[in-house]
């Protein structure tokens, strides 16, 4: 177990829809960072919080979207959802840059 | 972009031989690299990591190598295991830097 926690860990839902994947820094971790893992591609960086607010913004699309609430976990929001949608989704926590610590990920499935 | 899955580089190795994995980085700015292991539906676990003032640095079992001048970093993997057989990754942070950069990634299987 490595400390960060992602529900839920399957979620299988049809094109068009919303679906919210959650995530639980690890203790004491300010800064959360989710990440996109599809068949064809490597680590996609989708977006950094510190501390609630925005840090850093990868290759996320406009129908995605994300926040940090004030207990610091976080929630990354995808909308109007394509069947290229499908793949992992981890998050993971650092307490300052450099190592961060993932998640056991999220596999979203669209049908 | 980078690859997994089928088209990922894969190094094949027989239980008990070393294994050296290889990864080229293009930032002359990073100065702190990683290397992460990812087993079959799970995360990425940090496996060891090097700072740039240093061009070697070992664990149990694995080593780490930088070479700053071609800007080249290597993990060698002593007496592979059958559970060494995972996908590899290296990542960068910039000095100064806020964020991990991935490479591509290498599947690293092991034959018994």
């Amino acid at each position: 177990d490595s400390g960060v926690t992602q529900t839920p860990k399957h979620l299988i839902t049809a094109t068009g829809q919303r679906v919210t994947l959650r995530c639980s820094p690890r203790s004491g971790d300010l800064s959360v960072y989710w990440y996109q893992q599809s068949l064809d591609q490597g680590l996609q960086f989708l977006i950094q919080y510190y501390n609630g607010e925005e840090r850093a913004k990868g290759n996320i699309l406009e129908r995605f979207s994300a926040q940090q609430f004030p207990d610091l976990h976080s929630e990354l929001n995808l909308s109007s959802l394509e069947l290229g949608d499908s793949a992992l989704y981890f998050c993971a926590s650092s307490v300052a840059p450099g190592a961060i610590t993932f998640g056991s990920g999220t596999r979203l499935t669209v049908v | 972009g980078e690859s997994v899955g089928l088209h990922l580089p894969t190094l094949s190795v027989q239980e008990g031989d070393n294994s050296i994995i290889n990864c080229a980085y293009s930032n002359s700015a990073s100065d702190y690299f990683i290397w992460y292991k990812q087993e079959s539906g799970k995360g990425p676990q940090f496996i060891i990591d090097i700072r740039s003032n240093m061009d070697k640095r070992q664990g149990q079992r694995v080593t780490v190598l930088l070479n700053k001048t071609v800007k080249h970093l290597s993990l060698q993997i002593a007496a592979t295991q059958p559970g060494d057989s995972a996908v590899y990754f290296c990542a960068e942070l910039e000095n100064a830097g806020n964020m991990l950069t991935f490479g591509g990634g290498t599947r690293l299987m092991v034959k018994p």
